[in-house]
């Protein structure tokens, strides 16, 4: 069985700062990690993956992630948040295995960016 | 090139009826997906086809929900008898084929449906 846990519903920081959005996964097979983008109405969008390549994977949009085997962790950052990064934000895993393509995402992160 | 659609876009309902909804793939890919997204949740695994059947239906919540994929394009869900806890976000998906290598997975904007 795998699952995510995102950390804190709705994350808010200022235009400029720092954002760090908090995903933990459990899984019992060597994991492929995900983090997905949801903009109001429209559908979700890959930010980055990691499929057991580099454990820091850079994605689209300026974030990036590190995969930390010892903290199941998976954990998404960007130095420096702009307005149009108001979004909400899933964090995803599946297995390597057969089953690669079946994701559990967590319940979500709302991230809101102050000007 | 066109991405994944889904019609409707907004669908209501009245607990018991019957409702149907569509997912049109990106041209090549032979992988879809169907996805739940409750309130305040992720979204969850429902079905996945290969082609034209149905490779993994283990996350179908029960037996009045059905899902068809006749030519291994268009898709559609079939929900009977509706409930009120059927009321979700229905989101589609498509791929290249998984199989042997994780290839992305491509979403739709959804459908919203709410039952009365």
């Amino acid at each position: 069985a795998q699952s995510v846990t995102q950390l804190g519903s709705h994350v808010s920081v200022s235009e400029g700062a720092l954002v760090l959005l908090r995903c933990n996964y459990s899984s019992s097979v060597p994991p492929y990690l995900f983090w997905y983008v949801q903009y109001p109405n429209q559908g979700l969008q890959l930010l980055l993956k990691y499929t057991s390549a580099a454990t820091l994977v850079k994605g689209i949009n300026g974030f990036e992630a590190e995969f930390k085997k010892s903290e199941t962790s998976f954990h998404l950052t960007k130095p420096s948040a702009h307005m149009s990064d108001a979004a909400e934000y899933f964090c995803a895993v599946s297995h390597s295995g057969g089953s690669n393509y079946k994701l559990t995402f967590g319940k979500g992160t709302l991230l809101t960016v102050n000007p | 090139g066109a991405g994944v659609s889904q019609t409707p876009s907004n669908k209501v309902t009245e607990k018991g009826k019957y409702v149907e909804l569509r997912c049109d793939p990106i041209s090549g890919h032979t992988a879809l997906y169907w996805y739940r997204q409750s309130l305040g949740q992720g979204p969850e695994f429902l079905i996945y086809f290969q082609g034209t059947g149905a490779a993994d239906d283990s996350g179908l919540p029960n037996d009045r929900f059905f899902a068809v994929r006749p030519e291994g394009s268009v898709s559609t869900l079939k929900i009977q008898r509706t409930e009120r806890g059927d009321s979700a976000v229905y989101l589609c998906a498509s791929s290249l084929d998984p199989r042997g290598s994780y290839n992305e997975q491509f979403f739709g904007p959804g459908t919203r449906l709410t039952v009365l």
